[in-house]
């Protein structure tokens, strides 16, 4: 079946640190990828997707670069911030077949950012 | 309403007890998703409703869950005789409908403790 690796953390790093969070999938076909995130005390949000191979998934200064290749999601932000703390999940969901509307997830990786 | 909302936001519980988890998912989303994260791991599916049907319900660990949508809206996942092994955040999620071009919103979860 479909997985999810990602590294173990805890990561703690100082503001302005750069940030790699690495992630690679095993899974049928070619699954969209996404990379969600929980701050302390809230709900599961998505922070950016990928759909097909190639694609560069963006937003708030994070990236991550579908790499069929090497089956991989990477993480990366340039210049960390203290709000950037909070727990990182990798995910994959396939874009067809019976069971499209499933998320797996990896373990996530918490983030500890230092002022 | 706004996002997806789930009550309560924390239960204690007995070992033995029964306990009901309830989801409000945003107004008008058809597909809705209950998912199990449990300490230091990502979430896992349980159980997916399209409407008022479980679509897909291969996730939920044994008969002492059940989940139920009777009205297409507000959804309940019930569990009987609970046990310690039970303890887990227990996240709803929904959407407007179950294609992947569709993201998910996630609600901020109930935590249940077994003791």
């Amino acid at each position: 079946g479909d997985s999810v690796t990602q590294m173990e953390g805890p990561v703690t790093l100082s503001e302005e640190a750069f940030l790699t969070i690495n992630c690679t999938y095993t899974a049928t076909g070619y699954p969209s990828l996404f990379w969600y995130v929980q701050y302390p005390g809230e709900g599961l949000q998505l922070l950016l997707k990928a759909t097909k191979a190639d694609d560069k998934g963006s937003n708030k200064g994070f990236e991550a670069t579908y790499r069929k290749e090497t089956t991989s999601f990477h993480l990366e932000k340039g210049s960390v911030q203290v709000s950037d703390s909070a727990v990182y999940f990798c995910a994959l969901r396939q874009n067809s077949g019976g069971s499209n509307y499933k998320l797996t997830f990896g373990k996530g990786t918490l983030l500890t950012v230092n002022p | 309403g706004a996002g997806v909302s789930q009550t309560p936001s924390n239960k204690v519980t007995e070992k033995g007890k029964y306990v009901e988890l309830r989801c409000d998912p945003i107004s008008g989303h058809t597909a809705l998703y209950w998912y199990r994260q449990s300490l230091g791991q990502g979430p896992e599916f349980l159980i997916y409703f399209q409407g008022t049907g479980a679509a897909d319900d291969s996730g939920l660990p044994n008969d002492r869950f059940f989940a139920v949508r009777p009205e297409g809206s507000v959804s309940t996942l019930k569990i009987q005789r609970t046990e310690r092994g039970d303890s887990a955040v227990y996240l709803c999620a929904s959407s407007p409908r179950d294609s992947p071009i569709y993201g998910y919103t996630f609600g901020s979860g109930t935590r249940l403790t077994v003791v």
